[in-house]
């Protein structure tokens, strides 16, 4: 159980152009959905949380306005890179939280995806 | 400030022996400690999970200890497989949900 998945598993695009990438809890209710990114051997760094069908809570330095995030249902939240550039190249992992779990800070990763900005 | 460090950053090891990696931290207050294995190209996959009163918790050939006094934890591999190379990250998370990662020890297992 806990099944988290993401799409596309990698993605190449043109500078400028939007990417949207989609985090699915297949077998849960996730309450809440976060978006991380992660560089080359450094950790992965949290971009937002959000919560089914309110607004996403940006950390700080990231750009909302960047960084579309959309939580519309309890198994769907997507990222959308806006205007991408070069230096947005990452790799985006999603993890989801569902109710009815006791254990504080649980988080069900997803396999994330790899977006490269030419 | 929370922080994880994790140490080596990345090691070698042969075929069948053993590794202990370790993870220190300054997260407070402490709620519970994961250790997590991510393969290259994919999402963290949990290993473990220890709170407060734990200090030992075994999966497979995976054994994590803890300290909680002096805020110490490890990832013992036994018999290392070449699907062991990886990168094993420390990730603790604070009584406020919010999770401190460490930045991954690298593992490579040669034959």
């Amino acid at each position: 159980g806990a099944v988290v998945s993401q799409h596309p598993s990698w993605v190449i695009c043109k500078s400028g152009t939007s990417v949207k990438i989609e985090c699915r809890s297949l077998d849960f209710q996730a309450t809440t959905m976060f978006w991380y990114r992660q560089f080359p051997k450094q950790s992965l760094m949290l971009m937002a949380t959000s919560n089914e069908g309110s607004k996403a809570t940006y950390e700080q330095g990231v750009e909302k306005d960047k960084f579309l995030i959309n939580h519309a249902s309890l198994t769907l939240s997507t990222l959308t890179v806006t205007s991408a550039h070069p230096e947005d190249s990452s790799f985006y992992i999603c993890s989801a939280r569902g109710t009815g779990t006791s254990i504080v800070g649980t988080q069900y990763f997803g396999p994330g995806t790899r977006l490269t900005v030419l | 400030k929370n922080q994880v460090e994790q140490s080596p950053q990345s090691l070698i090891i042969l075929e069948g022996k053993n590794c202990t990696l370790q993870c220190n931290y300054t997260v407070s207050p402490f709620s519970n400690l994961r250790w997590y294995k991510q393969d290259t190209g994919r999402g963290p996959v949990s290993l473990t999970i220890m709170t407060f009163s734990e200090n030992t918790k075994s999966n497979g050939r995976y054994t994590a200890t803890l300290d909680a006094d002096t805020k110490q934890s490890s990832l013992h591999i036994t018999a290392s497989q070449l699907s062991d190379s990886a990168s094993y990250i420390c990730v603790v998370s604070a009584g406020n949900n919010r999770l401190a990662f460490g930045k991954g020890n690298q593992v490579v297992v040669i034959p």
